[in-house]
């Protein structure tokens, strides 16, 4: 069946740093892949989607290209700050029927240290 | 916009009790979700409606029951609470069925087993 791996459990950083979060997936067809972000004592909203082949998505500095030849979805930021601290869950949505269930990675944790 | 909110925030009962949480959504949405998250363990889907009276098992359904009276509200209860059954409950809506389709959460509910 379809699936999400996300690499990375944890990741700390430093204000500034580089980030990537590795997502990949294992999927027929074309998937939707998502990236959505929870902070702290909220649910998870979307930061951005991507349905086709090379296409990116990007929001708030982060960005992800949907790369169908690796099966990769992987989240970058060039310079983090502290209000990034959050938690990002990598999710492919299977196109085959309207009821399909949104399929999610375990989820990263990210802190990043002022 | 619109908001998903989710009572109690916090709801603490004893094992083996019957124990309900109550979402709303005034989204005017068609589909609506409940989903556990465990630390670690990423969101897993307990149950969903694509419309009101309609309920649909996700794939943690065993030991919870469901309500969607109306398009606005959809229950969640745990039938006999255990201790390992302490989690964080999310609550979310989308326009129509999961494929490609952004969810919208409320904040969660997090369940407190004494």
């Amino acid at each position: 069946g379809d699936s999400v791996t996300q690499t990375e459990g944890q990741v700390a950083l430093s204000e500034e740093d580089f980030l990537t979060i590795h997502c990949n997936y294992s999927a027929s067809g074309y998937p939707t892949l998502f990236w959505y972000v929870q902070y702290p004592g909220e649910g998870p909203q979307l930061l951005f989607r991507a349905s086709r082949d090379k296409e990116k998505g990007s929001s708030r500095g982060f960005e992800a290209t949907y790369d169908k030849g690796t099966t990769s979805f992987h989240l970058r930021k060039a310079s983090v700050q502290e209000s990034d601290s959050a938690v990002y869950y990598c999710a492919l949505s299977d196109r085959v029927g309207d009821n399909s269930k949104l399929i999610w990675g375990l989820g990263t944790s990210l802190v990043v240290n002022p | 916009g619109g908001i998903i909110t989710q009572t109690p925030k916090f709801l603490i009962g004893q094992e083996g009790q019957k124990l309900t949480l109550k979402c709303q959504q005034n989204f005017n949405h068609d589909t609506m979700y409940w989903y556990r998250q465990d630390s670690g363990k990423g969101l897993r889907l307990i149950y969903y409606s694509i419309t009101e009276n309609d309920l649909q098992k996700g794939d943690l359904s065993e030991g919870y029951d469901a309500s969607r009276e109306k398009k606005s509200s959809f229950s969640l209860t745990v039938t006999s609470a255990q201790k390992n059954e302490m989690a964080v409950f999310l609550c979310a809506s989308s326009i129509e069925g999961t494929g490609g389709n952004t969810l919208y959460f409320g904040e969660g509910s997090r369940l407190i087993v004494v």
